[in-house]
Protein backbone atom coordinates (compact mmCIF):
# COMPACT_ATOMS: atom_id res chain seq x y z
CA UNK A 1 0.00 0.00 0.00
CA UNK A 2 1.69 3.40 -0.95
CA UNK A 3 2.35 6.31 1.24
CA UNK A 4 -0.06 9.19 1.33
CA UNK A 5 1.42 12.57 0.64
CA UNK A 6 0.44 15.92 1.04
CA UNK A 7 -0.14 18.40 -0.39
CA UNK A 8 -0.51 17.42 -3.79
CA UNK A 9 0.90 20.56 -5.24
CA UNK A 10 2.83 23.99 -3.72
CA UNK A 11 3.84 27.09 -5.20
CA UNK A 12 6.24 29.49 -3.75
CA UNK A 13 8.27 32.39 -4.23
CA UNK A 14 11.86 32.09 -4.10
CA UNK A 15 13.02 32.30 -0.64
CA UNK A 16 10.09 30.87 1.13
CA UNK A 17 9.59 27.73 3.09
CA UNK A 18 7.98 24.67 2.28
CA UNK A 19 7.02 21.45 4.45
CA UNK A 20 5.87 18.14 2.75
CA UNK A 21 3.95 15.06 4.36
CA UNK A 22 4.12 11.47 4.01
CA UNK A 23 2.51 9.17 5.82
CA UNK A 24 2.04 5.05 6.23
CA UNK A 25 -0.48 2.66 7.73
CA UNK A 26 2.02 0.22 8.35
CA UNK A 27 4.99 0.30 10.14
CA UNK A 28 7.47 1.34 8.41
CA UNK A 29 11.43 0.35 8.15
CA UNK A 30 12.79 3.66 6.41
CA UNK A 31 11.82 6.18 4.41
CA UNK A 32 13.35 7.65 1.26
CA UNK A 33 12.78 11.01 -0.58
CA UNK A 34 13.51 11.86 -3.98
CA UNK A 35 13.15 14.78 -6.38
CA UNK A 36 12.35 14.65 -10.27
CA UNK A 37 12.20 16.82 -12.87
CA UNK A 38 9.88 16.23 -15.89
CA UNK A 39 11.37 13.89 -17.76
CA UNK A 40 14.05 13.37 -15.59
CA UNK A 41 14.77 9.98 -13.29
CA UNK A 42 14.31 10.69 -9.75
CA UNK A 43 17.07 11.23 -7.81
CA UNK A 44 17.81 10.55 -4.35
CA UNK A 45 17.91 13.06 -1.60
CA UNK A 46 17.81 11.48 1.85
CA UNK A 47 16.81 8.86 3.50
CA UNK A 48 15.72 8.02 7.24
CA UNK A 49 15.72 4.73 9.26
CA UNK A 50 13.59 3.85 12.05
CA UNK A 51 14.84 5.95 15.31
CA UNK A 52 12.87 9.04 14.83
CA UNK A 53 15.92 11.18 13.67
CA UNK A 54 16.28 14.23 11.49
CA UNK A 55 18.39 14.70 8.87
CA UNK A 56 19.75 17.80 6.51
CA UNK A 57 21.01 18.41 3.39
CA UNK A 58 21.74 22.14 3.06
CA UNK A 59 18.73 23.75 3.26
CA UNK A 60 16.98 20.34 2.97
CA UNK A 61 16.39 18.56 5.80
CA UNK A 62 13.71 15.23 6.84
CA UNK A 63 12.12 14.16 9.97
CA UNK A 64 10.87 10.63 10.74
CA UNK A 65 8.29 10.19 13.20
CA UNK A 66 8.89 6.07 13.83
CA UNK A 67 5.65 5.77 15.92
CA UNK A 68 3.13 8.04 14.16
CA UNK A 69 4.55 6.41 10.33
CA UNK A 70 5.23 9.49 9.49
CA UNK A 71 7.70 11.35 8.07
CA UNK A 72 8.07 15.35 6.86
CA UNK A 73 10.71 17.25 4.23
CA UNK A 74 11.21 20.70 5.03
CA UNK A 75 12.69 22.73 2.28
CA UNK A 76 13.93 25.81 3.62
CA UNK A 77 14.76 29.41 1.75
CA UNK A 78 13.56 27.77 -1.73
CA UNK A 79 15.62 28.06 -4.72
CA UNK A 80 14.47 28.30 -8.32
CA UNK A 81 16.84 24.80 -8.59
CA UNK A 82 14.39 22.86 -6.21
CA UNK A 83 11.25 23.24 -8.38
CA UNK A 84 10.26 19.30 -9.17
CA UNK A 85 7.80 16.73 -8.02
CA UNK A 86 8.87 15.15 -4.62
CA UNK A 87 8.24 11.68 -3.98
CA UNK A 88 8.10 10.18 -0.27
CA UNK A 89 9.49 6.24 -0.28
CA UNK A 90 8.31 3.81 2.20
CA UNK A 91 10.21 0.45 2.99
CA UNK A 92 8.08 -1.75 5.19
CA UNK A 93 9.22 -3.66 8.20
CA UNK A 94 9.09 -7.55 7.86
CA UNK A 95 11.06 -9.34 5.23
CA UNK A 96 9.03 -7.68 1.89
CA UNK A 97 11.53 -5.01 1.74
CA UNK A 98 9.29 -3.16 -1.27
CA UNK A 99 10.13 0.52 -1.71
CA UNK A 100 6.61 1.81 -2.86
CA UNK A 101 6.46 5.76 -3.66
CA UNK A 102 4.04 8.12 -2.82
CA UNK A 103 1.87 10.12 -5.41
CA UNK A 104 4.37 13.15 -5.34
CA UNK A 105 4.14 16.68 -4.29
CA UNK A 106 4.81 19.29 -7.27
CA UNK A 107 6.48 22.08 -5.85
CA UNK A 108 6.99 25.52 -8.22
CA UNK A 109 9.61 28.05 -6.88
CA UNK A 110 8.91 31.62 -8.73
CA UNK A 111 11.04 34.22 -9.10
CA UNK B 1 25.12 9.49 -14.03
CA UNK B 2 23.46 7.15 -11.72
CA UNK B 3 25.57 3.80 -12.63
CA UNK B 4 22.09 2.29 -13.22
CA UNK B 5 22.24 1.44 -16.93
CA UNK B 6 18.45 0.34 -18.99
CA UNK B 7 17.90 0.15 -22.48
CA UNK B 8 16.49 1.09 -24.95
CA UNK B 9 15.63 4.52 -24.01
CA UNK B 10 12.91 4.70 -26.39
CA UNK B 11 10.63 1.59 -27.89
CA UNK B 12 7.85 2.01 -30.24
CA UNK B 13 5.36 -1.01 -30.54
CA UNK B 14 2.34 -1.91 -32.13
CA UNK B 15 -0.51 -3.46 -29.81
CA UNK B 16 -0.85 -7.12 -28.95
CA UNK B 17 3.62 -7.49 -29.16
CA UNK B 18 5.63 -8.60 -26.51
CA UNK B 19 9.21 -6.32 -25.64
CA UNK B 20 11.99 -6.84 -22.84
CA UNK B 21 13.58 -4.18 -21.24
CA UNK B 22 16.91 -4.76 -19.50
CA UNK B 23 18.41 -2.90 -16.61
CA UNK B 24 22.16 -3.25 -14.91
CA UNK B 25 22.17 -2.75 -11.57
CA UNK B 26 25.07 -0.18 -10.30
CA UNK B 27 28.37 -2.57 -9.59
CA UNK B 28 27.92 -4.52 -6.56
CA UNK B 29 23.67 -3.87 -5.29
CA UNK B 30 21.93 -6.90 -5.77
CA UNK B 31 18.45 -5.10 -5.28
CA UNK B 32 16.95 -4.29 -8.40
CA UNK B 33 13.15 -2.32 -8.61
CA UNK B 34 10.88 -2.35 -11.29
CA UNK B 35 8.06 0.79 -11.42
CA UNK B 36 6.15 2.03 -14.24
CA UNK B 37 5.18 5.85 -14.63
CA UNK B 38 2.79 7.18 -16.62
CA UNK B 39 2.00 10.81 -18.15
CA UNK B 40 3.13 12.87 -15.30
CA UNK B 41 2.09 10.38 -13.00
CA UNK B 42 3.28 8.92 -9.76
CA UNK B 43 5.41 5.49 -9.81
CA UNK B 44 3.61 2.57 -9.41
CA UNK B 45 5.52 -0.42 -7.77
CA UNK B 46 5.69 -3.23 -10.06
CA UNK B 47 8.33 -5.98 -8.62
CA UNK B 48 11.65 -6.13 -6.45
CA UNK B 49 14.26 -8.34 -6.60
CA UNK B 50 17.23 -9.78 -4.31
CA UNK B 51 20.11 -11.22 -5.22
CA UNK B 52 18.12 -13.25 -8.33
CA UNK B 53 15.10 -13.92 -5.85
CA UNK B 54 11.67 -12.86 -6.18
CA UNK B 55 10.93 -10.60 -2.88
CA UNK B 56 7.65 -8.57 -3.65
CA UNK B 57 5.13 -7.85 -6.65
CA UNK B 58 3.22 -4.95 -6.61
CA UNK B 59 0.50 -3.92 -8.95
CA UNK B 60 2.22 -6.39 -11.96
CA UNK B 61 -0.34 -7.03 -14.55
CA UNK B 62 -0.21 -11.27 -15.35
CA UNK B 63 1.22 -10.26 -18.80
CA UNK B 64 4.12 -8.66 -17.32
CA UNK B 65 7.19 -10.97 -16.03
CA UNK B 66 10.78 -10.27 -14.78
CA UNK B 67 13.45 -11.69 -13.33
CA UNK B 68 17.12 -11.00 -12.16
CA UNK B 69 19.96 -13.20 -13.81
CA UNK B 70 23.31 -14.64 -11.80
CA UNK B 71 25.22 -11.26 -13.19
CA UNK B 72 22.43 -9.35 -11.19
CA UNK B 73 20.77 -7.68 -14.07
CA UNK B 74 17.17 -7.83 -14.72
CA UNK B 75 15.10 -7.93 -17.38
CA UNK B 76 11.33 -7.15 -17.52
CA UNK B 77 8.92 -8.57 -20.03
CA UNK B 78 6.08 -6.80 -21.35
CA UNK B 79 3.26 -8.62 -23.68
CA UNK B 80 0.01 -8.34 -25.13
CA UNK B 81 0.58 -4.45 -24.95
CA UNK B 82 -2.15 -2.24 -24.77
CA UNK B 83 -2.09 1.46 -25.56
CA UNK B 84 -2.30 1.68 -21.79
CA UNK B 85 0.66 0.75 -21.00
CA UNK B 86 2.59 2.88 -22.66
CA UNK B 87 4.49 4.95 -19.98
CA UNK B 88 7.74 5.49 -18.81
CA UNK B 89 9.84 2.33 -16.87
CA UNK B 90 12.39 2.95 -14.41
CA UNK B 91 14.56 0.31 -12.84
CA UNK B 92 16.56 1.41 -9.23
CA UNK B 93 18.69 -0.83 -7.63
CA UNK B 94 20.63 -0.56 -4.19
CA UNK B 95 23.47 -2.33 -2.12
CA UNK B 96 20.69 -3.77 0.58
CA UNK B 97 17.01 -3.95 0.86
CA UNK B 98 15.37 -0.69 2.41
CA UNK B 99 18.56 0.77 3.88
CA UNK B 100 20.52 2.14 1.78
CA UNK B 101 19.54 4.56 -1.24
CA UNK B 102 18.11 3.86 -4.54
CA UNK B 103 19.46 5.06 -7.55
CA UNK B 104 17.56 5.02 -10.68
CA UNK B 105 18.63 4.48 -14.35
CA UNK B 106 17.47 7.01 -17.13
CA UNK B 107 14.45 4.68 -17.95
CA UNK B 108 12.79 2.78 -20.56
CA UNK B 109 10.41 5.06 -22.90
CA UNK B 110 7.28 2.83 -24.20
CA UNK B 111 5.11 3.97 -26.60
CA UNK B 112 2.31 1.53 -27.84
CA UNK B 113 0.58 2.50 -31.14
Amino acid sequence: QQPVQSPQAVILREGEDAVINCSSSKALYSVHWYRQKHGEAPVFLMILLKGGEQKGHEKISASFNEKKQQSSLYLTASQLSYSGTYFCGTVPSGSARQLTFGSGTQLTVLP
Amino acid sequence: DSGVTQTPKHLITATGQRVTLRCSPRSGDLSVYWYQQSLDQGLQFLIHYYNGEERAKGNILERFSAQQFPDLHSELNLSSLELGDSALYFCASSVVQGETEAFFGQGTRLTVV
